[in-house]
C-alpha cells in the first residue's frame, strides 16, 4: 500500500533559522506531491504542489520543495522562518491516474521570536 | 463562494448512537474525500469518491459508511458510534477530472463519543 512518511514530528526553531522538513513516499509510479499547512484551529491550506517539470517548486510565503525521484522524497524548505510559520505541515501524495490522496502524519513546527 | 461546507461543526454522541456528517462543495469538483485527524497520526483517509455513484475505501473505513448523493454532496455516516471514533473529521474535494489540482478542505467537524 502507498504510504507517506514524515520523519520530523516536532520541530522547534528560532525566528530567522532555516527549515527543512522531510517527506518520503513509498509508491514507485508517477505521483503528484503536495505540502499543506494547518494553522492552529484552521483547516488545511495548500502551500505548494508538484506535478511535473522542474523538480524545485516554489509555493506561498517563501516556501519551496524539491522532488528527488531517486530518493522518493519531497522535502519542504524555507531559508528563514517567521513566528507566523508556527503550524502543522503535512505532505501528501496522489498516485497518478487515481483519486486516492494520502497524507503523512504531519510535522508540528514551533517558531519562537 | 463557500468552497467546502461541513455540518455540524461540533457534535457529542453517546456510544452506540448514529449520526451523519454532511459535506457539500460548490466548485463542481468530481472527487470528494473524508478524512479523520488524530494527534500524532495526521490525516487518515476514510472513504473517497471519484464521481457520483462511486465510492472507495480508504485507509480506515471500518465503522463508517458514505453516500455520494450527487456531485455536490458526500456524507459520512457512523451507524453505531464508538469512543475510538472521537476525532476531527475533514471533508475535501478536488477536480481530478481536469488533471492536476489540489484538494480543498472544509473547516472540520469535531466529534466526541462518550
Amino acid at each position: 500500500a502507498q504510504s507517506v512518511s514524515q520523519h520530523n514530528h516536532h520541530v522547534i526553531l528560532s525566528e530567522a533559522a532555516s527549515l527543512e522538513l522531510g517527506c518520503n513516499y513509498s509508491y514507485g509510479g508517477t505521483v503528484n506531491l503536495f505540502w499543506y499547512v494547518q494553522y492552529p484551529g484552521q483547516h488545511l491550506q495548500l502551500l505548494l504542489k508538484y506535478f511535473s517539470g522542474d523538480p524545485l517548486v516554489k509555493g506561498i510565503k517563501g516556501f519551496e520543495a524539491e522532488f528527488i525521484k531517486s530518493k522518493f522524497s519531497f522535502n519542504l524548505r524555507k531559508p528563514s522562518v517567521q513566528w507566523s510559520d508556527t503550524a502543522e505541515y503535512f505532505c501528501a501524495v496522489k498516485v497518478h491516474n487515481t483519486d486516492k490522496l494520502i497524507f503523512g502524519t504531519g510535522t508540528r513546527l514551533q517558531v519562537f521570536p | 463562494n463557500a468552497g467546502v461546507t461541513q455540518t455540524p461543526k461540533f457534535q457529542v454522541l453517546k456510544t452506540g448512537q448514529s449520526m451523519t456528517l454532511q459535506c457539500a462543495q460548490d466548485m463542481n469538483h468530481n472527487s470528494m474525500y473524508w478524512y479523520r485527524q488524530d494527534p500524532g497520526m495526521g490525516l487518515r483517509l476514510i472513504y473517497y469518491s471519484a464521481s457520483e455513484g462511486t465510492t472507495d475505501k480508504g485507509e480506515v473505513p471500518n465503522g463508517y459508511n458514505v453516500s455520494r448523493l450527487n456531485r455536490r454532496e458526500f456524507s459520512l455516516r457512523l451507524e453505531s458510534a464508538a469512543p475510538s471514533q472521537t476525532s476531527v473529521y475533514f471533508c475535501a474535494s478536488s477536480d481530478t477530472s481536469s488533471g492536476n489540482t489540489e484538494a480543498f478542505f472544509g473547516q472540520g467537524t469535531r466529534l466526541t463519543v462518550v
